[in-house]
């Protein structure tokens, strides 16, 4: 265990629904990240949250939408994806956003119909 | 951006043996870490290495940095079948702080 938890760890869902990721960390970290992880592509840097403010949108579709309501929690909401959205999402944290190792969650995968 | 190239993209060898993996990059880093993924999960951080260091070792694992180069490798030794995995390097550059840029990765089996 990492010290970072996502749930749910696997989600089917509509392209006209609308659900939401969970991320966690017990690691007292303040930066927390969202990537995406497709069938043979590289892992995707998706948001990054230094002290609860986003820092990074990295040309992301507004269909994805980040939340940071404290350094312990992020979410993703998701709404109206497309089935290219299918993937591996995997949350991570680090002790600021220079320099260290980040700590990854197990992921989400997500299937959208 | 920063992204490392991992070489080869696949190993496959019997337990027992060392695994050796090469990541190339392209500009000025911070640092550069390495990390471990079993299929579907979550990365593993493995080991980061400085700009201003030249090996590391944790366990069984050796690190080398040639920043001459912009080349690292991963060794692996007396590799076990639970060390099947996809590794990734990811360099940290110098203007790039926080972004790590994965790349595609080596995917090692390891044969009981």
């Amino acid at each position: 265990e990492t010290g970072v938890t996502q749930t749910p760890r696997h989600l089917v869902m509509g392209m006209t629904n609308k659900k939401s990721l969970k991320c966690e960390q017990h690691l007292g970290h303040n930066a927390m990240y969202w990537y995406k992880q497709s069938a043979k592509k590289p892992l995707e840097l998706m948001f990054v949250y230094s002290l609860e403010e986003r820092v990074e949108n990295n040309s992301v579709p507004s269909r994805f939408s980040p939340e940071c309501p404290n350094s312990s929690h992020l979410f993703l909401h998701l709404h109206t994806l497309q089935p290219e959205d299918s993937a591996l999402y995997l949350c991570a944290s680090s002790q600021g956003t220079a320099l260290g190792p980040q700590y990854f969650g197990p992921g989400t995968r997500l299937l959208v119909l | 951006s920063q992204q490392g190239e991992e070489d080869p993209q696949a190993l496959s060898i019997q337990e027992g043996e060392n695994a050796t993996m090469n990541c190339s990059y392209k500009t000025s880093i911070n640092n550069l870490q390495w990390y471990r993924q079993n299929s579907g999960r979550g990365l593993v951080h493995l080991i980061l290495i400085r700009s201003n260091e030249r090996e590391k070792h944790s366990g069984r694992l050796r690190v080398t940095l040639d920043t001459s180069k912009k080349s690292s490798s991963l060794l692996i030794t007396a590799s076990r079948a639970a060390d099947t995995a996809s590794y990734f390097c990811a360099p940290l550059g110098v203007d790039s702080s926080y972004k790590l840029i994965f790349g595609s990765g080596t995917r090692l089996l390891v044969r009981p």
